[in-house]
């Protein structure tokens, strides 16, 4: 059984950059696509992006000047960085195995990120 | 960006029922469709995806169909552990979106 576990912190400064990490136990980062997605409290799932195990990536168009994902294969690690984060950004955010015209087949549980002072 | 319009977006049903969600995506999406159950405090669960294949492990009960610009998500015979948020997806052109999401209840 893939399990994948959100972890960083929950409370991050307007202005700065929301960091979290997604860790896969139970299956390996190999040869899939791993796929992060948020949902603002009330609001519809939003697809953020997506990484190939081998570190090709593609953005949602209406974040990508301030998103980076990032592979970590040594470690069965993906994470997301989100700079010049505004309350906006407020969200549950997931990870997921899957991508480029794949469905989301494992999903972690979220992770709350709040943006404010 | 493709919108997925979803419908209703809330149902209450009982134990026994047939249900039936509907995703409408306003171009097309060829067979990349998606449905998804979400209960709170857990992740997500891919219960059907390519229109209608059945992902493993899941009840028989579900199933996927349709085609063009519109699906549907039935469950044949509502169970108690079915209380969840229902999502479609498609995963045919980026940004790769979801429907707003079908809230069902238990009567």
């Amino acid at each position: 059984q893939v399990l994948l576990q959100e972890s960083g912190p929950g409370l991050v400064n307007p202005s700065e950059t929301l960091s979290l990490t997604c860790s896969i136990s139970g299956g390996s980062i190999y040869n899939y696509y791993w796929t992060w997605i948020r949902q603002p409290p009330g609001k519809v799932l939003d697809w953020i992006g997506y990484i190939y195990y081998s570190g090709s990536t593609s953005y949602n168009p209406s974040l990508k000047s301030r998103l980076t994902i990032s592979v970590d294969a040594s470690k069965n690690q993906f994470s997301l960085k989100l700079s010049s984060v505004t309350a906006a950004d407020t969200a549950f955010y997931y990870c997921a195995r899957g991508g480029f015209n794949r469905p989301l087949d494992y999903w972690g549980q979220g992770t709350l990120v709040t943006v404010s002072s | 960006d493709i919108q997925m319009t979803q419908s209703p977006s809330s149902l209450s049903a009982s134990l026994g029922d047939r249900v039936t969600i509907t995703c409408r995506a306003s171009q097309g999406i060829s067979n990349s469709l998606a449905w998804y159950q979400h209960k709170p405090g857990k992740a997500p669960k891919l219960l059907v995806y390519g229109v209608s294949r059945l992902e493993s492990g899941v009840p028989s009960r579900f199933s996927g169909s349709g085609s063009g610009a519109d699906h549907t998500l039935t469950i044949s015979s509502l169970q108690p552990e079915d209380l969840a948020t229902y999502y479609c997806q498609q995963y045919y052109t980026i940004p790769y979106t979801f429907g707003q999401g079908t809230k069902l209840e238990i009567k």
